[in-house]
This record gives C-alpha cells, sequence and structure tokens, in this order.
C-alpha cells in the first residue's frame, strides 16, 4: 500500500465552527507533514511530526492545531479560522529525512 | 525571500517541441527534488537528484543538478499533452524544533502542452 488518503475531500465551514482534517498511511512511514496550498502557489510546510515528535513552522496561527495519535495517522484541528485560509491541505508522509514524500489527493477546505 | 526561484513560471507550447525548466538557488542543497502536480490532486514525485553533476533521465524527462547543487533543470523532448501540469522543485529545510526536514518548494512551472 503507497497511498496517503486523507479525509473528507471537500470542506465548508463558517468562522465559529471547529473541525477536523484526518490523514493515514500504512507504508511504515515515521515522518508526516501538513502544507497548505493556495491557487496557483507551490505548497507551504506547515507542521512536521517525526517519530510523533513535532516540528513547528513558526509563522503558522495557532487556530490550527495538528496531532499526531500513532505513526500512521495525522489530524489538524482547525478553529476560529478565517475566509483566507481557505485552501488545499496537503499531508505527506516519508520514510526518512532525504527520501520520497508520498502526498496525499488534499482536502478543499473552504471558509465562509 | 523566495530560496528556491523557478523559471519560468507559466510556459504554454505545442505538442513535439522541446523545453527546459530551472531552479536556482544561492543556497547549496543535499538534494533537490522535481514534483508534477495535477489540478486537485497532490504533487508527485519525479526524481530526486544528489550528486553534483548528476542527470538523470525519466523517459523523455532529463533531470541535470548543478555541480554546486544549487541549481537543477528539467528538460523535456518532445513535449506531449500529457506532460500538462505544475512542475515543482524542491529542496529540504530544517524547521526549529528538531525533527524530521520539511519541504521547500520553487514556485512552480505551469506547463501546457497544445495538441
Amino acid at each position: 500500500d503507497t497511498e496517503v488518503t486523507q479525509t473528507p475531500k471537500h470542506l465548508v465551514m463558517g468562522m465559529t465552527n471547529k473541525k477536523s482534517l484526518k490523514c493515514e498511511q500504512h507504508m511504515g512511514h515515521r515522518a508526516m507533514y501538513w502544507y497548505k496550498q493556495k491557487a496557483k502557489k507551490p505548497p507551504e510546510l506547515m507542521f512536521v511530526y517525526s517519530y510523533e515528535k513535532l516540528s513547528i513552522n513558526e509563522s503558522v496561527p495557532s487556530r490550527f492545531s495538528p496531532e499526531c495519535p500513532n505513526s500512521s495517522l495525522l489530524n489538524l484541528h482547525l478553529h476560529a479560522l478565517q475566509p483566507e485560509d481557505s485552501a488545499l491541505y496537503l499531508c505527506a508522509s516519508s520514510q526518512g529525512r532525504w527520501e520520497e514524500q508520498f502526498f496525499g489527493p488534499g482536502t478543499r477546505l473552504t471558509v465562509l | 525571500t523566495q530560496l528556491l526561484e523557478q523559471s519560468p513560471q507559466f510556459l504554454s507550447i505545442q505538442e513535439g517541441e522541446n523545453l527546459t525548466v530551472y531552479c536556482n538557488s544561492s543556497s547549496v542543497f543535499s538534494s533537490l527534488q522535481w514534483y508534477r502536480q495535477e489540478p486537485g490532486e497532490g504533487p508527485v514525485l519525479l526524481v530526486t537528484v544528489v550528486t553534483g553533476g548528476e542527470v538523470k533521465k525519466l523517459k523523455r524527462l532529463t533531470f541535470q543538478f548543478g555541480d554546486a547543487r544549487k541549481d537543477s533543470s528539467l528538460h523535456i523532448t518532445a513535449a506531449q499533452p500529457g506532460d500538462t501540469g505544475l512542475y515543482l522543485c524542491a529542496g529540504v529545510v530544517k524547521y526549529s524544533g528538531g525533527g524530521a526536514d520539511g519541504l521547500t518548494f520553487g514556485k512552480g512551472t505551469h506547463l501546457i502542452i497544445q495538441p
């Protein structure tokens, strides 16, 4: 299984809602990532988990909260988002630092 | 400051033509990766280049890593409509807090191959 799955595929939420994005991989990878991608822009790294230890991109606002329940699962909890947070949120995983990152199909998020 | 500069940002050519996409940086990277992304999907890795001066071929795609490991190029021969997509170069950067590194991407090249 060389697939990274993400749910939901699409999400529409209001600025007062709380929602979560989910990502799963069963390749035995020990590093998992969240990226944010705006239209016609490259992905931007948000968070990295390696062996379930978090590294943070310090520019990410606190209304985004990652969680890694185990080495196969990665969540992104969303609270009090702004319309400018609307984007494609990509999850990726890799075995090691210099190795191939496998990306999921993304969750298309719209904040109203 | 953009760590990785890609050019051109947009390219539209006819089927059968050749093209080259460039990825440049003032920083030295231990490796550079090239990805291709189609609308509504995640990026898919095409190649990783590690050694300065390295050349890798993937069918009609040729990837080169500069001798100083600061730049890379992607050359497509006899482009086909199926090559249409967003091409991204990426290098590994280390973020505070330790742990695994993450990728920093160039702005990408939007390529359209017209039949």
